[in-house]
C-alpha cells in the first residue's frame, strides 16, 4: 500500500517563529520528495523538492530528508501570515505501470500576526 | 506562456449524467495526471498517462474514464457510475526525460458539483 502520512493540524505559530511540518512515507524505494503549498480553493504550487539525504535550503524554507527513517520535513523560518496555507507532502512512487506522486492529506498552517 | 489549462472552472451536473473535464498543456510534457480533492483531504490519483494512447488507473479510477489521443490533451470523463462525484479536480503534467524526477505543474482546477 502506497501511503504518505502527515498530521492534519492545524499547526499554529506566531509571526517570526519557525514552523515545522513532518511527513512519513511507506515506500522504502522512493527517491524523490516534494512539498507543495495550497491556498484555499487554489491549485498546489511547488515550493521545495529534495532527492538526497540531508538538508536543502531555499530562502526561508529548508527541506530535510532521512530515507532510513522514511521521513521528510519542511521548516519555514521567520514565518509570515502569508505562509498560512495547507502544505502537502508528495512522494514519487513506482508501480508496475509507471510513476506518480502520492500526496499526504496536508497540514494546515496558521501564522498569527 | 506555457502552462496547463483546465476548463471549465466550475461545472454543475445533474445526477445520472456523464460530464467531461478538459485538460490541455503546451509545456511539451510527457506525462499527465488527474487527481481528485475532497474538503480537508489530500489529492487522490484517478488516472495517469505517460505516453500517447496509453494510460493507467490510479487509486480511485472507478466511475471515471480518460483518453490520451494527443500529447497535449488528457480529458477526464466522470460517468454516472461515480457515486459521489462532487469534488475539486486537478490536472497535472511533468516531463519524464532528463535527470531526476520533476515535480508537477498543476492546472487551476475544475470544481464539479452534482445537483
Amino acid at each position: 500500500q502506497k501511503e504518505v502520512e502527515q498530521n492534519s493540524g492545524p499547526l499554529s505559530v506566531p509571526e517570526g517563529a519557525i514552523a515545522s511540518l513532518n511527513c512519513t512515507y511507506s515506500d522504502r524505494g522512493s527517491q524523490s520528495f516534494f512539498w507543495y503549498r495550497q491556498y484555499s480553493g487554489k491549485s498546489p504550487e511547488l515550493i521545495m523538492s529534495i532527492y538526497s539525504n540531508g538538508d536543502k535550503e531555499d530562502g526561508r524554507f529548508t527541506a530535510q530528508l532521512n530515507k532510513a527513517s522514511q521521513y521528510v520535513s519542511l521548516l519555514i523560518r521567520d514565518s509570515q501570515p502569508s505562509d498560512s496555507a495547507t502544505y502537502l507532502c508528495a512522494v514519487n512512487m513506482w508501480d508496475q505501470a509507471g510513476t506518480a506522486l502520492i500526496f499526504g492529506k496536508g497540514t494546515t498552517l496558521s501564522v498569527s500576526s | 506562456d506555457g502552462g496547463i489549462t483546465q476548463s471549465p472552472k466550475y461545472l454543475f451536473r445533474k445526477e445520472g449524467q456523464n460530464v467531461t473535464l478538459s485538460c490541455e498543456q503546451n509545456l511539451n510534457h510527457d506525462a499527465m495526471y488527474w487527481y481528485r480533492q475532497d474538503p480537508g483531504q489530500g489529492l487522490r490519483l484517478i488516472y495517469y498517462s505517460q505516453i500517447v494512447n496509453d494510460f493507467q488507473k490510479g487509486d480511485i479510477a472507478e466511475g471515471y474514464s480518460v483518453s490520451r489521443e494527443k500529447k497535449e490533451s488528457f480529458p477526464l470523463t466522470v460517468t454516472s457510475a461515480q457515486k459521489n462525484p462532487t469534488a475539486f479536480y486537478l490536472c497535472a503534467s511533468r516531463n519524464l526525460t532528463g535527470t531526476g524526477v520533476n515535480g508537477y505543474t498543476f492546472g487551476s482546477g475544475t470544481r464539479l458539483t452534482v445537483v
